[in-house]
């Protein structure tokens, strides 16, 4: 089945830098990668996805990677604020899944510190 | 768009007790939704697929009759946690795909804490 690796488990960064948060995964057939941010006590928020006929994709402060090739996507978050703290998930698609059940990375725990 | 509510937001309950936790795609229809479990610092943990009209689809070691999911609308899902112990303590979170979307994408609801005493 996919596996899921994401990398750092934490990243402490200061305001206005950037943060790079990386997974791979291991199924080839995967074609949905999502980005979720949670903040503490609450449910996860969904911040930007990529499908895999696409190589990258931006949302103001926030870009997400995809290499197909190599089985790794990527979010980058510029200039960071504050508000940035929180845990980030990546996540892929299950291929062999018809309900589009999705498989999550362990999480990074994004610290900004002003 | 796409809000996903759950309640209650928290609930303590005594060992031995059920309790119900509600599920509603807000502003479109939801053919499947998901019910996850989260422990502290931790990933999200998939228990079943709901599907409407339908019955659940459970992960492999998640007791369905444990943890009893009814899909009955194409807004609502609920999951029971009957006779719940201290072990089933966690944050339960639910999310919700738009009917007729791409199948894929979720929207999470905000979680349901849960403490059993």
């Amino acid at each position: 089945g996919e596996n899921v690796e994401q990398h750092p488990s934490t990243l402490s960064v200061q305001e206005g830098d950037s943060a790079v948060i990386k997974c791979t995964y291991s199924d080839s057939a995967s074609n949905y990668f999502p980005w979720y941010k949670q903040e503490l006590g609450k449910g996860p928020q969904l911040i930007i996805d990529i499908r895999s006929n696409v190589g990258e994709k931006k949302d103001q402060r926030i870009a997400v990677t995809l290499n197909k090739t190599a089985k790794h996507f990527s979010l980058h978050i510029t200039e960071t604020q504050p508000e940035d703290s929180a845990v980030y998930f990546c996540a892929a698609s299950i291929p062999t899944d018809s309900w589009g059940k999705l498989q999550f990375g362990a999480g990074t725990q994004v610290v900004v510190t002003p | 768009g796409a809000v996903v509510s759950q309640h209650p937001s928290r609930v303590i309950c005594k060992s031995g007790t059920s309790v119900k936790i509600e599920c509603r795609s807000l502003d479109f229809q939801a053919t499947t939704m998901f019910w996850y479990r989260q422990f502290p610092k931790q990933s999200l943990m998939l228990m079943a697929t709901s599907n409407e009209g339908s019955k659940a689809t459970y992960e492999q070691g998640v007791e369905k009759d444990k943890f009893l999911i009814n899909h009955a609308s194409l807004t609502l899902s609920t999951l029971t946690v009957t006779s719940a112990h201290p072990e089933d303590s966690s944050f339960y979170i639910c999310s919700a795909q738009p009917s007729g979307s791409r199948q894929e994408t979720q929207y999470f609801g905000p979680g349901t804490r849960l403490l059993v005493l």
